[in-house]
């Protein structure tokens, strides 16, 4: 199986700041990864895939990046509904595997 | 609107099998395939499986094969997640989830039902 790790596992950050969230696959995975967040006591959502895709209706605050095994989520400009947790997926293979999760957190 | 609403919250004792229903609407159920997640308390999400609702088709991962049936009723526009032989390693939040089909090989989730809490003790 592909493990996902991502860094950091949590992170404190102020409204207004520009945050970065890693992924690191175990093996290539070319762009095939979606980014997720997921708020307290609900079911994710997804914000990214394709590595860089932006879903619809998701702000364009948010960006991903990267190809083969590093990943970037992006956040430009911190807004208060931003607080939650973010989770990477690759979608390269079978079974689509999980990062840990990110926790942002104000700061 | 796409909605998924899961079935209630379940309390299961060692051993047994529980069952989550997951009824999708405001989309054409036969056209999308639907993938079931869990998340255990404090860990990642975990992908379990995925029905095809137009033939009934699955694929499983191999953590989970044997003991979990994914099936679906067209008629009731309905999925289900069975998973048998229930250890409190099985305590978790289980979604169900259709399918977003893009140039990936696997299809990602684009929406989610609630989720369904299993709890699994003595």
């Amino acid at each position: 199986d592909i493990q996902l790790t991502q860094s950091p596992s949590f992170l404190s950050a102020s409204v207004g700041d520009r945050v970065t969230i890693s992924c690191r696959a175990s093996q290539g995975i070319s762009t095939h990864l979606a980014w997720y967040q997921q708020k307290p006591g609900k079911a994710p959502t997804l914000l990214i895939y394709g590595a860089s895709i932006l879903q619809n209706g998701v702000p364009s605050r948010f960006s991903g990046s990267g190809s083969g095994t590093e990943f970037t989520l992006r956040i430009s400009s911190l807004q208060p509904e931003d607080f939650a947790t973010y989770s990477c997926q690759q979608l390269n293979s079978y079974p689509p595997t999980f990062g840990q999760g990110t926790k942002l957190e104000i700061k | 609107q796409v909605q998924l609403v899961q079935s209630g919250a379940e309390v299961k004792k060692p051993g047994a099998s529980v069952k989550v229903s997951c009824k999708a609407s405001g989309y054409t159920f036969t056209s999308y395939a639907l993938n079931w997640v869990r998340q255990a308390p404090g860990q990642r999400l975990e992908w379990m499986g995925w029905v095809n609702a137009a033939n009934g088709n699955t694929k499983y991962s191999q953590k989970f094969q044997g003991r979990v049936t994914l099936s679906r009723d067209t008629s009731a526009t309905t999925a289900y997640m069975e998973l048998s032989s229930l250890t409190s390693e099985d305590t978790a939040v289980y979604y169900c989830a259709r399918v977003m089909y893009s140039s990936s090989p696997v299809p990602g989730s684009l929406h989610w039902g609630q989720g369904t809490l299993v709890t699994v003790s003595s």
